[in-house]
């Protein structure tokens, strides 16, 4: 069975351009969960979908946006990005949504220079 | 303060050593992840509690629900298990998974 994909691996954007960034889960798996993790804040929780819908957002501006499709794989978005969006972007999916257990991709190291 | 705390934040041990980290969380919590990461980024989830006692090898998890507190045991570490440790609390009100700050182990061969 295949664990979750997260393209691209890494990435290279310019201050001021957007980004959408994709993960794909594990078949059957109906959650998606995307996490930004940086040296000085550690993992932080960005939003969960569920079955296309949003069902959580962490606090992160609104440049931070996301959506789901219908076969579960989900992208997520930073518009007008900034130095400090530099990270390693990570996505979990799980069954269901509600704390099962979580499948994390090897996620996306994005560099805003 | 942080809603979930780990400790130690480093720890090096020689090959064989029993190892203990240490999660505390200070929020109302439906399930306790343990995490592990590698070097390059992967997350690998070792274990997921609510109550009691885990075991994988020789990981073990345990969770006392009534003091708030997890705690992560390597029997007879090996280098293999060099890896940050990151435990987070799945917050039933807020549906949202919060991290601990992690724990860097390296073990010595």
């Amino acid at each position: 069975k295949a664990g979750v994909t997260q393209t691209p691996r890494y990435l290279i954007k310019t201050r001021g351009q957007q980004v959408t960034l994709s993960c794909s889960p594990i078949s059957g798996h109906r959650s998606v969960s995307w996490y930004q993790q940086t040296p000085g804040q550690g993992l932080q929780f960005l939003f969960e979908y569920f079955s296309e819908t949003q069902r959580n957002k962490g606090n992160f501006p609104g440049r931070f946006s996301g959506r789901q499709f219908s076969n579960s794989r989900s992208e997520m978005n930073v518009s007008t990005l900034e130095l400090g969006d530099s990270a390693l972007y990570l996505c979990a999916s799980s069954f269901t949504s509600g704390g099962t257990e979580a499948f994390f991709g090897q996620g996306t190291r994005l560099t805003v220079v | 303060k942080n809603e979930v705390e780990q400790s130690p934040q480093n720890l090096t041990a020689q090959e064989g050593e029993f190892i203990t980290i240490n999660c505390s969380y200070s929020v109302g919590i439906s399930a306790l992840h343990w995490l592990q990461q590698h070097p390059g980024g992967g997350i690998v989830s070792l274990f997921m509690l609510s109550s009691g006692k885990k075991k994988h090898g020789r990981l073990i998890a345990t969770i006392n629900i009534q003091e708030k507190h997890s705690s992560l045991h390597i029997t007879a570490s090996h280098p293999r298990h060099s890896a940050v440790y990151i435990c987070a609390g799945y917050g039933g009100a807020t549906n949202k998974l919060i991290f601990g700050t992690g724990t860097l182990l390296a073990v010595q061969p």
